[in-house]
């Protein structure tokens, strides 16, 4: 089975400054990874994704992530937050195989920009 | 409209009443997805559709639950006797025919609390 882990709830961070939202998983078999988030009162929206190829994926609005297989890792990064990007950040897995569609998630992690 | 809409977007319901959530997918999405997010927790998958097939409902967390999308098109989530603890948001989403990669699209959701 599957499993993600956010290691941060709660990120407080000041306005132009870098952030590191982190993400661990745990599967025995292959996966696409995925962040989501989710603006106050919106729903859930793509970030970025980590199907295959290039470890480094970027994603919308300067954010991107980093798969790291031996650490079994996708931590989100961007290096300069804007107050807008105050939001829930949530981690995601599927099974890169096979018919099974169904996102595994993390808890989220609740991202407050201050100015 | 261009997003996924979900009706009621609340709905308070006293125990043991019944309660039906819509979703109206994308247009020409064939996938669609329900999730249940309880307050401070990641989405937890309920079940899927492809088109009017129910292809996984292994999520649906008591016979109390049902889901349907008779015409592969607006599906509803009933649930019968509802109990305190089915208190929760309620996500829909959908996807595009065959997408592997997991881009799911989702609505603001449905919240009920039961009193």
């Amino acid at each position: 089975a599957q499993s993600v882990t956010q290691l941060d709830s709660q990120v407080p961070v000041f306005e132009e400054a870098p952030v590191e939202l982190r993400c661990n998983y745990s599967s025995s078999v292959s996966v696409y990874l995925f962040w989501y988030v989710q603006y106050p009162n919106q729903g859930l929206q793509l970030l970025l994704k980590y199907l295959s190829g290039s470890t480094l994926v970027k994603g919308i609005n300067g954010f991107e992530a980093e798969f790291n297989k031996s650490q079994t890792s996708f931590h989100l990064r961007k290096p300069s937050v804007h107050i807008s990007d105050t939001a829930e950040y949530f981690c995601a897995v599927r099974l890169a195989a096979g018919n099974n569609r169904k996102l595994i998630w993390g808890l989220g992690t609740s991202l407050a920009v201050n100015p | 409209g261009a997003g996924v809409s979900q009706s009621p977007r609340y709905k308070v319901a006293k125990r043991g009443q019944d309660v039906a959530l819509r979703c109206d997918p994308i247009s020409g999405h064939v996938s669609l997805f329900w999730y249940q997010q309880a307050l401070g927790q990641g989405p937890e998958f309920l079940t899927y559709f492809q088109n009017e097939a129910q292809l996984d409902k292994s999520g649906l967390p008591s016979d109390r639950f049902f889901a349907e999308r008779p015409e592969g098109s607006v599906s509803t989530l009933k649930i019968q006797r509802t109990q305190q603890e089915d208190s929760a948001v309620y996500l829909c989403a959908s996807s595009l025919a065959g997408a592997t990669t997991g881009e799911l699209f989702f609505g603001e959701g449905s919240r009920l609390t039961v009193l």
